[in-house]
């Protein structure tokens, strides 16, 4: 069984759209985050939520709303949509208390293109 | 906050030759340096990991070095094959991971 799965794997769509996408993990981590990938293979946080909460919040546009529901899911929605969306999104998952820092669990991304 | 920075972007080696990457990082404070390879199309994996308190790591024909006081760590690949072609990350946390750039691998037969 995948250890984080998120959907869809990928999702084409119009400027100005909304659109979610979802991610489950089963690993029981207590901590979930959104990173972005972009065309240069950059890999950037957005956000992490430890046990249902914000914990990391970078500069992203508020546009961008994650939503946690349990501690095993972390969704995002994206409102508007824009070009410069476009990317790899992929949801990770980790276990804090695993001494100086944990490892990331990537789920295996959506990839955003918005024409 | 935490800045790291990667070198090579790319590089190209000859099958059986040892490949090195190199990083380094601003926070003193980071405490935690993974490293991963993404294969094309898709997910980074975890390779290989170090903590502050341990100065050299080694899983086989995998390697990572880390010197606290000049805030580098490095990668060291041995015996390359094709199948290590892919982009490798290189991160540094205190509580929150950051990536450097990447460094696409190419293992030439």
């Amino acid at each position: 069984d995948t250890a984080v799965s998120q959907t869809p794997k990928y999702l084409v769509t119009q400027m100005g759209n909304d659109k979610s996408i979802k991610c489950e993990q089963n690993l029981g981590h207590d901590t979930m985050y959104w990173y972005k990938q972009d065309s240069k293979k950059f890999l950037k946080i957005m956000f992490s939520y430890n046990n249902k909460e914000l914990i990391i919040n970078e500069t992203v546009p508020n546009r961008f709303s994650p939503k946690s529901p349990d501690k095993a899911h972390l969704n995002l929605h994206i409102n508007s949509l824009e070009l410069g969306d476009s990317a790899v999104y992929f949801c990770a998952s980790s276990h804090p208390g695993q001494g100086a820092g944990s490892p990331l669990h990537f789920g295996n991304g959506t990839r955003l293109t918005v024409t | 906050g935490e800045n790291v920075e990667q070198h090579p972007s790319t590089l190209s080696v000859q099958e059986g030759d040892s490949a090195v990457i190199k990083c380094t990082y601003s926070d003193s404070a980071s405490n935690y340096f993974p490293w991963y390879k993404q294969e094309l199309g898709k997910r980074p994996q975890l390779i290989i990991d170090i903590r502050s308190n341990v100065g050299e790591k080694k899983d086989q024909r995998i390697a990572v070095t880390l010197n606290k006081t000049a805030k580098h760590f490095s990668l060291h690949i041995t015996e390359t094959q094709p199948e290590d072609s892919a982009v490798y990350f290189c991160a540094a946390s205190n509580n929150k991971l950051i990536f450097g750039a990447g460094t696409r691998l190419a293992v030439h037969p």
